[in-house]
């Protein structure tokens, strides 16, 4: 069955703080794809980042770096030097191949909250 | 490049009535699917079309429907509303592919009286 857990329900943190969101999910596929989306008050689902099951190379946008570890099942967000912007739920979503289709499974998300 | 367009933004309806959401994908992306989001549940997939068939479906009762036109534009259908069918709906956009990022738009907030 496929699962994807975010622990941290909220996380508090001063502007310019680091701050990394944990993603852990679970698939059968051998072949997967892993999203980070964030939602700011306004509702919309803004996409950030995908990685497929085949690619483990970090990656670093900007402020922004995302860390696939496929040992452990987990797919990181770290946002670095955080900014008041950054406030917005985010959520990690995991599509399978073998699911003929887009399907997301969503994580619960974590509520980041940045304080001037 | 005009995003992920829902209509209306906001609907207001009672118990036992049903109602239309309407989505315009962006331009050139051939699937649509549908989201709910509530507090107690979180995001969960509805149903996807692709070429006007339907290609995935999730776990929800059969009053929840949906349907795709030949241009993509998308429409889902509730019938007999039910209080917890309050809640945020989603639509997303993409080519098609697997994996391919989906694109989202504002939602559609149902109220349920």
């Amino acid at each position: 069955a496929q699962k994807v857990t975010q622990a941290q329900t909220e996380i508090s943190v001063v502007e310019k703080e680091d701050v990394t969101l944990d993603c852990v999910y679970e698939t059968r596929d051998t072949t997967y794809y892993l999203f980070w989306y964030k939602q700011p008050p306004s509702g919309e689902l803004v996409f950030l980042i995908r990685r497929n099951s085949f690619d483990e190379q970090n990656e670093i946008s900007g402020r922004y770096s995302w860390n696939f570890q496929k040992s452990t099942s987990s797919f990181n967000f770290t946002i670095t030097a955080s900014q008041v912007v950054d406030s917005a739920v985010y959520f990690c979503a995991l599509s399978e191949f073998r699911e003929y289709g887009n399907k997301l499974v969503f994580g619960a998300g974590t509520i980041l909250r940045v304080k001037s | 490049k005009a995003g992920v367009t829902q209509t209306p933004r906001y609907l207001i309806k009672t118990r036992g009535q049903q109602v239309t959401l309407s989505c315009s994908p962006i331009s050139g992306h051939r699937s649509v699917s549908w989201y709910q989001q509530t507090p107690g549940q979180g995001l969960q997939f509805l149903f996807e079309y692709f070429s006007e068939t339907q290609r995935n479906k999730g776990n929800f009762p059969g009053r929840f429907s949906g349907r795709q036109f030949s241009n993509s534009r998308s429409e889902m259908n509730v019938s007999t509303l039910e209080l917890g069918d309050s809640a945020l709906y989603l639509c997303a956009s993409s080519f098609g592919e697997a994996g391919q990022p989906q694109h989202f738009g504002d939602g559609t907030r149902l109220s349920i009286l």
